[in-house]
């Protein structure tokens, strides 16, 4: 297993451009998150799945869309970037309670 | 209303001391786990060591040890024999039982160990 794997590792964007994080996971966990860390601060979650299929809103998931077609992969999406969305993007899966979470490395996107 | 409480910003330690991380949460659930994540520099979240709220002995882990006093609800981590290495971001994080089974995140604290 490789664990969570997320890419890019890093992304510079214009304001209004659009792109998607891709997120990883070969554990077969039905639980997967996406989080964003702002400078200084803890991790908030953006919008979360418990399984193929379904997927719900989190604390901050404006500006933000998901799928999750697959059990292994969870991608974001951000339709128009806009500064505030400048913060490093954490995707993270687990089998659920009581399990661990398991983090991927992070993508670090800046905003200009 | 703050779920997770770290009322640390910043702290600094000797090397080879021991340090212990304040940690308060609320939450009104009997089940729920607390977890204490290390983020190095380089920035990936490294799991330390897990409190479920039913344990009635407090966990350890190799030089980590988490100080769980349910009934004040804190979940401080104690870090003995200090190393350089241990110079990071510390997050203290509860899942609850929900059906997203999400971690909630403090603000972290920021350790220093000094040589």
């Amino acid at each position: 297993n490789t664990g969570v794997t997320q890419t890019p590792k890093f992304r510079i964007l214009k304001i209004g451009q659009s792109m998607t994080l891709q997120c990883t996971q070969d554990m077969n966990h039905n639980y997967m998150y996406w989080y964003r860390q702002d400078p200084g601060m803890g991790l908030k979650l953006i919008y979360y799945s418990v399984g193929a299929g379904i997927t719900d809103k989190g604390e901050v998931p404006n500006g933000y869309n998901v799928s999750r077609s697959t059990t292994e992969d969870f991608p974001l999406r951000l339709e128009l970037a806009a500064p505030s969305q400048t913060s490093v993007y954490f995707c993270a899966s687990s089998k659920g309670q009581g399990y661990l979470e398991f983090f991927g490395p992070g993508t670090r996107l800046t905003v200009l | 209303a703050q779920k997770i409480t770290q009322t640390q910003p910043g702290m600094f330690v000797q090397e080879k001391e021991a340090v212990t991380l304040d940690c308060t949460y609320d939450t009104s659930d009997q089940s729920y786990g607390l977890f204490w994540y290390k983020q190095p520099s380089s920035g990936e979240m490294i799991f330390l060591i897990y409190q479920g709220s039913y344990d009635e002995q407090n966990a350890t882990e190799g030089r980590y040890s988490l100080n769980f006093q349910k009934a004040r609800k804190s979940a401080n981590l104690v870090i003995s024999a200090s190393q350089l290495g241990d110079s990071a971001m510390y997050f203290c994080a509860m899942r609850e039982k929900d059906s997203s089974y999400k971690l909630i995140f403090g603000s972290g604290t920021r350790l220093l160990v000094r040589p």
